[in-house]
């Protein structure tokens, strides 16, 4: 089973910032929250992960909390291109990645 | 430098046959895992190579298989083929597995008649 949990599905308006949030209440020492996503019928695609600190990369930012029970990606300025399904994960290393349902994001004109 | 290729891309099998899906990962990458996706059960895990040993495996009847080769190219096989088995097979390749960042092939779309 996934180790995370995130709201089946949000909207969020053109150019505003997306804020999806997981929850990782049974993540261990060395897992890495991981952060993908998939446009319909393509692949998923990378966009971010952390263990502890916050991180930054051209794409989002990411922002895990201290206790590193739960994590917020951020979108700054969504566009009609970033509808899709979002997923959180939490693996650490040689495990499996399992994937959960995740989060499909409506970006609204 | 070439993303994560599968071959081939769309196919349509039979009941009953046997069907043998291909992966090339980055180059560079050992670490190869295979995922079905349906769209009742979303996104579930197969198994996962590395350096040519099996690491991981999912929970799927054996009549799914797979191998990887000594150049990190990898093949997934399914026989006897059930309707059940159409799906979207994503491949994804990465460094040396989880820890490192995991990048996915566009799939093969597989339906069996």
């Amino acid at each position: 089973d996934a180790k995370t949990t995130q709201p089946p599905s949000m909207d969020c308006a053109e150019g505003r910032a997306a804020n999806l949030p997981c929850n990782h209440s049974t993540i261990s020492g060395n897992e890495y929250v991981y952060w993908y996503r998939q446009i319909h019928s393509q692949g998923p695609q990378y966009i971010i992960h952390g263990l502890k600190n916050n991180e930054t990369n051209e794409m989002a930012s990411l922002i895990i909390t201290e206790d590193r029970k739960s994590s917020t990606l951020i979108l700054p300025h969504a566009t009609l291109r970033d509808t899709a399904v979002y997923y959180c994960i939490v693996s650490g290393e040689y495990d499996k990645v399992i994937f959960g349902p995740g989060t499909s994001l409506s970006v609204i004109p | 430098k070439a993303g994560v290729t599968q071959t081939p891309r769309y196919l349509i099998k039979t009941r009953g046959q046997q069907v043998t899906l291909s992966c090339s990962p980055i180059s560079g990458h050992r670490s190869v895992s295979w995922y079905q996706q349906t769209p009742g059960q979303g996104l579930q895990f197969l198994f996962e190579y590395f350096s040519e040993t099996q690491r991981n495996k999912g929970n799927f009847p054996g009549r799914f298989s797979g191998r990887q080769f000594s150049n990190s190219r990898s093949e997934m096989n399914v026989s006897t083929l059930e309707l059940g088995d159409s799906a979207l097979y994503l491949c994804a390749s990465s460094l040396f597995g989880v820890g490192s960042t995991i990048y996915f092939g566009e799939g093969s779309w597989l339906t069996v008649v």
